[in-house]
């Protein structure tokens, strides 16, 4: 059974950036494809993009091009997220998430990320 | 971008009810559609892959039809722990793969 856990709440400036990490349990980073997803508080459900497991290829929405970074390290089965140049409008709770086809299994816990001046 | 659109946005019910709700796509998505339960302050969680393939472990009382660009999701008997957000998303395209924007289940 697959178990994802995240690192816990950030707060940041505007202009900052954030890491968010998710360690894998139950299996091998390197098995599974990897999406990161964020929500804004009382809002709907926001896809960033992915890292693929077979190919370790990236795919970023276009919104968050050029901002946004995934990268895995598979000594640690830990995959991470990294936000640069945040926004008010950034603030948000941070998802990773796996799953076969584009859809989404195994969720992790979520982290908060604030960004405020 | 593949608009998904949810009908309604909040739904008033009690337990026992039957419940429907409604997400039309703004392309053809074939079947590539899932349904997600989220309550406050947690994960969302996969109720149904590939529009009516329900996920190990979700009741039976939940299931999903449709394709092409109308899907629906169906509680036969509202429980108690199903007043939720309910969230469809479509996966036929990454670019992006979108979500429609959530319909919540009151009492």
């Amino acid at each position: 059974q697959v178990q994802l856990v995240q690192s816990g709440p950030e707060v940041k400036k505007p202009g900052a950036s954030v890491r968010v990490s998710c360690k894998v349990y139950g299996y091998t980073l390197t098995d599974l494809s990897m999406h990161w997803l964020r929500q804004a508080p009382g809002k709907g459900l926001e896809w960033m993009g992915s890292l693929n497991a077979e190919d370790t290829e990236t795919i970023y929405a276009q919104k968050f091009q050029g901002r946004v970074t995934m990268t895995e390290d598979t000594s640690t089965d830990t995959a991470y997220m990294e936000l640069s140049t945040l926004r008010s409008d950034d603030t948000a709770f941070y998802f990773c998430a796996t799953g076969p086809m584009g859809y989404f299994d195994h969720w992790g816990q979520g982290s908060l990320v604030t960004v405020s001046s | 971008d593949i608009q998904m659109t949810q009908s309604p946005s909040t739904l008033s019910a009690s337990v026992g009810d039957r419940v429907t709700i409604t997400c039309r796509a703004s392309q053809t998505i074939s079947s590539w559609l899932a349904w997600y339960q989220q309550k406050p302050g947690k994960a969302p969680k996969l109720l149904i892959y590939q529009a009516s393939s329900l996920q190990a472990g979700v009741p039976s009382r939940f299931s999903g039809s449709g394709s092409g660009t109308e899907f629906t999701l169906t509680i036969s008997s509202l429980q108690p722990d199903d007043f939720a957000t309910y969230y469809c998303q479509q996966y036929n395209s990454y670019s992006p793969l979108t979500f429609g924007g959530g319909t919540k289940v009151e009492i």
